[in-house]
């Protein structure tokens, strides 16, 4: 298994560009979620997915959208990039409804907006 | 007030010794609570449940204090390798399961 995987590493992009952030994962997990991760502040969700066609947003969407057409990937879009979205981004997966499952991270992209 | 606080640190401590994080949550309907490690420049990696027994596994022992809202992560004998950012992960029922992260507490063992 490759677990958790995301493309782009890193990325610069201006601000105004767009751009979309792939995540997959191989374990059959139905949650999935995105995060952005950035200094003195925890890790903070930004969209997460309950299975194929269900999204929702979660406690920093704005600036973002997602889509989840199959279980293994769960697309990340910026739709207008701002100097407020360099961060690190990861993805994450886990499996079920119980509060005790592990939550599987991806190795990360690390954007910037200049 | 954060949900989920923890001391950033870093705890600088000699190999070998044991050095114990804890983490203060505020919400009393939380529901489970987790470590994780994070090290420089990766992705968070579970490291241990924590129980309402506590549990032990190998030199770390995470223990849930429900009455003082928080939870502890102890390493007895610490090694070189266990140097990293230990997060501290609670878990609570908000429609569903939200997962609010600590910033986390750094650790750098020193040979």
């Amino acid at each position: 298994n490759a677990g958790v995987t995301q493309t782009p590493k890193f990325q610069v992009l201006k601000t105004g560009q767009s751009m979309t952030l792939q995540c997959a994962q191989d374990m059959n997990h139905e949650y999935m979620s995105w995060y952005r991760q950035d200094p003195g502040m925890g890790l903070r969700l930004i969209h997460y997915s309950v299975g194929a066609g269900i999204t929702d947003q979660g406690e920093v969407p704005n600036g973002y959208n997602v889509s989840r057409s199959t279980t293994e990937d769960f697309p990340l879009r910026l739709l207008s990039a701002a100097p407020s979205q360099t961060s690190v981004y990861f993805c994450a997966s886990r499996k079920g409804r119980s509060a005790y499952n592990e939550q599987f991270f991806g190795p990360g992209t690390r954007l910037t907006v200049l | 007030r954060k949900e989920v606080e923890q001391d950033p640190g870093p705890f600088n401590v000699p190999e070998g010794a044991t050095v114990a994080f804890n983490c203060t949550y505020s919400n009393s309907a939380s529901q489970s609570f987790f470590w994780y490690r994070q090290d420089c420049r990766k992705e968070p990696k579970l490291l241990m449940s924590v129980y309402s027994s506590g549990n032990e596994d190998g030199r770390f022992t995470a223990q849930l204090n429900r009455a003082s809202q928080y939870i502890s992560l102890l390493i007895r004998d610490s090694k070189l390798s266990d140097s990293a950012t230990y997060l501290c992960v609670v878990i609570r029922v908000s429609g569903t399961y939200k997962y609010i992260f600590g910033t986390g507490t750094r650790l750098k063992v020193l040979a």
